[in-house]
């Protein structure tokens, strides 16, 4: 079964600060995505960004990046030019790529809560 | 617009007292899924379903039920709740086959047991 591991419980960055968020997964399997979700106080879960484990590059969505470093299993979000609506509690998930609940189902991390400074 | 509808958004209940979580979807998902989010442990899987009429355990299926009579309809069932299923619920659907697809969640149903 994967695992998927949030070693910071929680974090602070200054507002227009760079900060990120460490998640590493184990999985013996070679095909895999990536996710992180935002959490809000509204509790709604906001995908933020994903990558394919087959794509070397990595993902990117506006002031969003991650590190994907398969090999190590390690897939770090960066958030540059921290805002303080990017305070939430954010999670790191993996889905396989098998054609069955492990397919769609996902595994998520405990979870980083992120806090901005103004 | 494209969303999954968790009813209740918020329930308080006393231990044995059977209550129903109610999810329903307009995307024409076929896999629906439940889960629970407690601190530090994020969110698991408790039920699954591929399809109508498909059901399956997640990794946390002990005191809970589901069904899946209609495609949209996928209600999460305590039939004697007990306090330690105090916790924030998640209602989720995707196409089956999309995996590089997000899962689109409800808007949780925070669930109180006395």
């Amino acid at each position: 079964a994967q695992t998927v591991t949030q070693s910071q419980p929680e974090m602070s960055v200054q507002e227009a600060e760079t900060v990120t968020l460490s998640c590493t997964y184990d999985t013996s399997e070679s095909d895999y995505y990536l996710f992180w979700y935002k959490q809000p106080p509204s509790r709604q879960m906001i995908l933020v960004i994903r990558q394919e484990a087959y794509k070397q590059q990595n993902a990117t969505e506006n002031r969003f990046s991650v590190n994907f470093q398969k090999a190590a299993k390690s897939f770090s979000l960066k958030i540059s030019d921290s805002q303080l609506g990017d305070a939430a509690m954010y999670f790191c998930a993996y889905r396989s790529a098998m054609n069955n609940n492990a397919g769609n189902m996902l595994t998520f991390g405990g979870g980083t809560r992120l806090m901005v400074k103004p | 617009e494209a969303q999954v509808t968790q009813n209740p958004r918020y329930l308080i209940t006393v231990t044995g007292k059977k209550l129903t979580v109610t999810c329903s979807q307009n995307m024409n998902h076929e896999y629906m899924s439940w889960y629970r989010q407690d601190p530090g442990l994020g969110l698991r899987q408790i039920y699954y379903s591929m399809n109508v009429e498909v059901t399956d355990k997640g990794d946390v299926p002990e005191g809970y039920k589901v069904s899946r009579k209609e495609k949209r309809n996928f209600p999460l069932i305590l039939e004697s709740p007990s306090p330690n299923q105090t916790s924030l619920y998640f209602c989720a659907s995707s196409p089956r086959t999309a995996y590089n697809s997000p899962l689109h969640f409800g808007n949780g149903t925070r669930l109180t047991v006395t």
